[in-house]
């Protein structure tokens, strides 16, 4: 069974600190997908990034980075220079590749960042 | 476009009432799923809808019944609900029903069952 934790339930920072979200995740399958998504005050969760398994490249997008480790199951985000409009939730999610129709995302129980100015 | 649409924003009804959740999109996409979110909570998968055909039902009650007229529209019917149901209704749509895909997510409906 597929299972991802986000040990941190709230990180509180200062503006302009670097602050990194962490997410691990179990899975049996060698095939699987991990996401990351932004839930603002407003509802609405936004996609931020997918990584397959067999792709260990770290990511940096702009303030954003991913550091993915098949070693130790963790797919953290780090957000540089942190701003007030960074203030969300923040889920991290795993799908395993199972045969098409069969999928089911299973979510992290979210880590709210509050940045303040 | 490529938004996600739900109407209504929030929605108040008692529990004897009919209501109907809806969910638009014209990114062509052919997999819609609606999820039930809890405050301070992880959004929890309900239905899937594939090709306009259900594919997935999480052992949701009757109360709540899908329906998928066409590939853009999904609409989400509610009856007689408890106080329980009450929660932020997510829709969302991937290009196809797959681990692969990533979900694009609506605003959501805010419901409140008195």
């Amino acid at each position: 069974a597929q299972k991802v934790t986000q040990a941190q339930t709230e990180i509180s920072v200062v503006e302009k600190e670097d602050v990194t979200l962490d997410c691990v995740y179990e899975t049996r399958d060698t095939t699987y997908y991990l996401f990351w998504y932004k839930q603002p005050p407003s509802g609405e969760l936004v996609f931020l990034i997918r990584r397959n398994s067999f792709d260990e490249q770290n990511e940096i997008s702009g303030r954003y980075s991913w550091n993915f480790q098949k070693s130790t199951s963790s797919f953290n985000f780090t957000i540089t220079a942190s701003q007030v409009v960074d203030s969300a939730v923040y889920f991290c999610a795993l799908s395993e590749g199972g045969a098409r129709g069969s999928y089911i995302p299973t979510f992290g129980r979210g880590t709210s960042l509050i940045v303040h100015p | 476009d490529t938004e996600v649409t739900q109407t209504p924003k929030h929605l108040v009804m008692g529990m004897t009432n009919k209501k109907s959740l809806k969910c638009e999109q014209h990114m062509g996409h052919r997999a819609m799923y609606w999820y039930k979110q809890k405050a301070k909570k992880p959004p929890e998968l309900m239905f899937v809808y594939s090709y306009e055909k259900l594919s997935i039902n999480e052992s949701v009650p009757s109360r709540f019944s899908p329906e998928c007229p066409n590939s853009s529209l999904l609409n989400l019917h509610l009856h007689a609900l408890q106080p329980e149901d009450s929660a932020l209704y997510l829709c969302a749509s991937s290009p196809e029903d797959s681990s692969y895909n990533e979900q694009f997510f609506g605003p959501g409906t805010r419901l409140t069952v008195l």
